[in-house]
């Protein structure tokens, strides 16, 4: 079957304007998270979604960022007026169930240039 | 605050050479440790896991929890195993399910 796909796979974006980053999951996923990765670093938690449920936005830096999975499968990660240090390669992860440790797999990223 | 250190950010190394890619964790609890890896071109995938105590591609890692350490080894590194390395560690103390990941060791191997 098919892996986490993500669209689009390069965004750039002027400064000040909206994004949207689409994650597929591997369908019958319950688990799903986003990740943030600057150049240079590993990735950094942003959010965590099981089924519908968003349980664990602890890591979203800031208000201007949202993330949605209304149904349990595909997620959305929105970026509302975009900084230049929002410039990253954004990663979305599924795992199966429900257990910590459940292998994660991830998509191939959102590389986001803000201008 | 839970914490990965990977202290190489490159590591080079020749075919057929070993090679021991560091890793250390600060935890309160017990710890769930892992080791992804990017190759090139290639999203990122899970190599092993401590609980599995398995040995992928060659791979070996083994949690020390006295020195928090969960280096990754290899005896003879192949050009193939170039790559960017990640530990990551999880566990109910890092929130529900989420992974908090090192810096990353860039792994050449030269032939």
């Amino acid at each position: 079957g098919a892996g986490v796909s993500q669209s689009p796979r390069y965004k750039v974006a002027k400064r000040g304007q909206d994004v949207a980053l689409r994650c597929d999951p591997i369908s019958g996923h319950v688990s799903l998270f986003w990740y943030q990765q600057a150049l240079g670093q590993g990735p950094e938690f942003l959010t965590y979604f099981q089924n519908e449920a968003q349980l664990d936005k602890s890591g979203l830096p800031s208000d201007r960022f949202f993330a949605e999975r209304p149904e349990g499968s595909v997620s959305t990660l929105k970026i509302q007026r975009t900084q230049q240090e929002d410039s990253a390669v954004y990663l979305c992860a599924s795992s199966f169930g429900l257990a910590g440790g459940e292998t994660q797999y991830f998509g191939p990223g959102t590389r986001l240039l803000v201008l | 605050a839970q914490r990965v250190t990977q202290p190489e950010k490159l590591l080079s190394v020749f075919k057929g050479a070993p090679v021991e890619l560091k890793c250390n964790y600060s935890y309160s609890g017990s710890p769930e440790l892992f080791w992804y890896v990017q190759y090139s071109r290639q999203r990122l995938q899970l190599l092993l896991r401590h609980i599995s105590r398995e040995s992928i591609k060659g791979f070996t890692a083994d949690l020390n929890k006295g020195e928090t350490s969960f280096h990754l080894k290899k005896p003879f590194a192949q050009e193939e195993d170039s790559a960017m390395y990640y530990c990551a560690l999880g566990g109910r103390n890092t929130g529900f399910q989420k992974l908090v990941f090192g810096t990353g060791t860039r792994l050449l191997v030269s032939p």
